[in-house]
């Protein structure tokens, strides 16, 4: 089925460890974005990229990376987890320029002990 | 101002009652209004969208209202099931560097209907 690939879907780092969160669409789509969800606190943007070869921080940036593989792969890389991070993360895509909607992964759950 | 409030944070509602969510917005530059539906251990998933030359939109049991000299806009659910238990988020759209465009979040509704 088309649609945005996540993995993984749970994990649970030690603070200090470092991992990578990998993200796929196969819709052609122009656009990706990282968001991360807390309760209470709705859909918080961590990092987008408008078009393959460029990304720019979203609302709550600090203490993530991002890659913008190809036009297909978006990773968000976590380089010393602390707890704060314990949330769940989607990745989303979109054509960028339409009115399209925006398709979302189904999520990653990590915990940060 | 590029915020979207929602309201109510959480709602409960009877099968069979009317399920209604309300967003509020100050920027004239949105020009698109999508609502999103997420399930447990779900994405958000686009339900249905409104551009705001329009009064309504209706699909099935789900109708989008919009007051464009309010600035709002809002989520009705008739007939409301228990299938409809989700979290729902209103967002709109704004172009933005160039052609590109953003969406602006609601905090989201907990919607839970009781059988």
């Amino acid at each position: 089925n088309a649609g945005v690939t996540q993995t993984p879907k749970f994990q649970v780092l030690k603070t200090g460890q470092s991992m990578t969160l990998q993200c796929a669409q196969d819709m052609n789509h122009n656009s990706m974005y990282w968001y991360r969800q807390d309760p209470g606190m709705g859909l918080r943007l961590i990092y987008y990229s408008a078009s393959e070869g460029t990304t720019d921080k979203g609302e709550v940036p600090n203490g993530y990376n991002v890659s913008r593989l190809n036009k297909r792969e978006f990773s968000l890389r976590l380089e010393s987890a602390a707890p704060s991070q314990t949330s769940v993360y989607f990745c989303a895509s979109s054509s960028g320029t339409s009115f399209g909607g925006y398709t979302f992964g189904s999520g990653t759950r990590l915990t940060v002990v | 101002q590029q915020q979207v409030k929602q309201s109510p944070q959480s709602l409960i509602v009877q099968k069979g009652g009317i399920s209604i969510i309300n967003c509020a917005y100050e920027n004239t530059a949105f020009d698109y209004f999508p609502w999103y539906q997420q399930f447990p251990g779900k994405g958000p998933a686009l339900l249905i969208a409104i551009r705001p030359d329009v009064s309504e939109k209706k699909e099935g049991r789900f109708t989008i209202s919009f007051n464009k000299s309010a600035k709002q806009f809002s989520l009705h659910i008739m007939d409301s099931q228990p299938g409809d238990s989700a979290t729902y988020f209103c967002a709109a759209s704004i172009r933005h560097a160039g052609n590109n465009r953003k969406l602006i979040w609601g905090l989201g509704t907990s919607l839970a209907v009781n059988p």
